[in-house]
């Protein structure tokens, strides 16, 4: 158990519905990734945030998906008008001495 | 920006044996790390090694950031040993970039 939370683990949607995902990490002041790992591939970054600020994005985000931390806290990622190219474990990260990883949100958008 | 390549892809072992994993990356890093994703799907560390060489009990790591590589060294393999092995490396933008891992499976 990393402390690396994340909610739901598995989400199962219809194409064109908006999703949400959040990630409650073990420390409020350390980097928090959220990374997308597709069937045999590695974890693709999407975005960072150091506290509340968002310092990077991927081109992989489009302007369909969001990231906030609101508090510096835990994060939310939200895709909006989902597509069938959006299914994939979702995985949060926090920085601290290393990268420790939640167990990830799978979503399957029909 | 920076390519990360593992290998082998996919590596068959029986119980027992010893195996080396490769992770070169192309340009220099200040950051690399070896992770084990297990068949549930969890990532977890196993080395921050951006140069020298650490070992952990049956597992050790050695990265030679000058020749920009990394070997990750699995003796007496156990089958809770199979899963996929990333590397994973910090670029310039402070972003973590993931090689495509490689498949191990150990069998009893």
């Amino acid at each position: 158990d990393t402390g690396v939370s994340q909610d739901p683990r598995h989400k199962i949607t219809k194409r064109g519905q908006n999703v949400t995902f959040r990630c409650d990490p073990i420390s409020e002041h350390n980097r928090l990734y959220w990374y997308r790992q597709t069937l045999g591939q590695g974890p693709e970054f999407l975005t960072y945030f150091q506290n509340e600020a968002q310092l990077e994005k991927s081109r992989l985000l489009s302007d369909r998906f969001s990231a906030e931390r609101p508090k510096g806290s835990f994060s939310t990622l939200e895709i909006q008008r989902t597509e069938q190219g959006d299914s994939a474990m979702y995985l949060c990260a926090e920085l601290a001495d290393t990268q420790y990883f939640g167990p990830g949100t799978r979503l399957t958008v029909l | 920006g920076i390519q990360v390549e593992q290998s082998p892809p996919d590596l068959i072992l029986q119980e027992g044996a010893n195996s080396t994993l490769r992770c070169n990356f192309s340009d220099s890093v200040n950051n690399l790390q070896w992770f084990h994703q297990n068949p549930w799907g969890q990532l977890i560390n196993l080395f921050y090694i951006p140069s020298g060489t650490k070992q952990n009990g049956r597992l050790s790591a050695t990265t030679v950031a000058t020749e920009r590589y990394s070997l990750l060294y699995i003796s007496s393999s156990q089958t809770t040993d199979s899963g996929v092995y990333f590397c994973a490396v910090v670029d310039y933008g402070q972003n973590f970039v993931f090689g495509p891992g490689t498949r191990l499976s150990v069998l009893p």
